[in-house]
């Protein structure tokens, strides 16, 4: 079965300061990989995706994360937050081998950014 | 293109109510998923179909929950005798058929008293 763990349920970084949200997923093949942000009462919006194609996926807003086979790990970066990047962060999971590519979620990160 | 838009926004009803919420999908996206989050968690998987036919329940769903989506366009996710347990958020997606990626609606915050 397949699982999603986010090292951390909060983190906090100062303005201009670099922003890395672990997630490590548990799959038997490789899957695809997710990273969604949610915004206080609001659904989901997605940041990037990685889907077999290259390892270091550029998303929206200046985040990038790197598919990590050998680390199973997926984590998100981006080099200066801004105030606008509090929200909370969800890395999420489906399996190509899955036709219905539901979602695993992880528990998700809460980023806070100090002025 | 709009976006999956959810009706309503916010609930609160008493415990044993019954409640039904509605997600209109992307227009002409085949596959609609049902997620479940409570506070604190990340989302959970109920249901999804493909047009009109429910092809995956979650464990989560129990009996008192019913998912429609009758002519392949929106869906209606109806709860009956609600509980305090149904507290959470409900959470819409769609995605074309063959396509990985879920676009999410805004949800509907459900609160039982």
């Amino acid at each position: 079965a397949q699982s999603v763990t986010q090292l951390g349920s909060h983190v906090s970084v100062s303005e201009g300061a670099l922003v890395l949200l672990r997630c490590n997923y548990s799959s038997s093949v490789p899957p695809y990989l997710f990273w969604y942000v949610q915004y206080p009462n609001q659904g989901l919006q997605l940041l990037l995706k990685y889907t077999s194609a290259a390892t270091l996926v550029k998303g929206i807003n200046g985040f990038e994360a790197e598919f990590k086979k050998s680390e199973t790990s997926f984590h998100l970066t981006k080099p200066s937050a801004h105030m606008s990047d509090a929200a909370e962060y969800f890395c999420a999971v489906s399996s190509p081998q899955d036709s219905s590519y539901k979602l695993i979620f992880g528990s998700g990160t809460r980023l806070l950014v100090r002025p | 293109d709009t976006g999956v838009s959810q009706d309503p926004r916010h609930k609160i009803t008493k415990r044993g109510q019954n409640v039904t919420f509605r997600c209109d999908p992307i227009s002409e996206h085949n596959r609609l998923y049902w997620y479940r989050q409570t506070l604190g968690q990340g989302p959970e998987f109920l249901t999804y179909f493909q047009n009109e036919a429910q092809l995956e329940k979650s464990r989560l769903l129990s009996d008192r929950f019913s998912a429609e989506r009758p002519k392949g366009s929106f869906s209606t996710l109806e709860i009956q005798r609600t509980e305090q347990g149904d507290s959470a958020m409900y959470l819409c997606a769609s995605t074309p058929l063959g396509v990985e990626t879920q676009y999410f609606g805004p949800g509907t915050r459900l609160l039982v008293l």
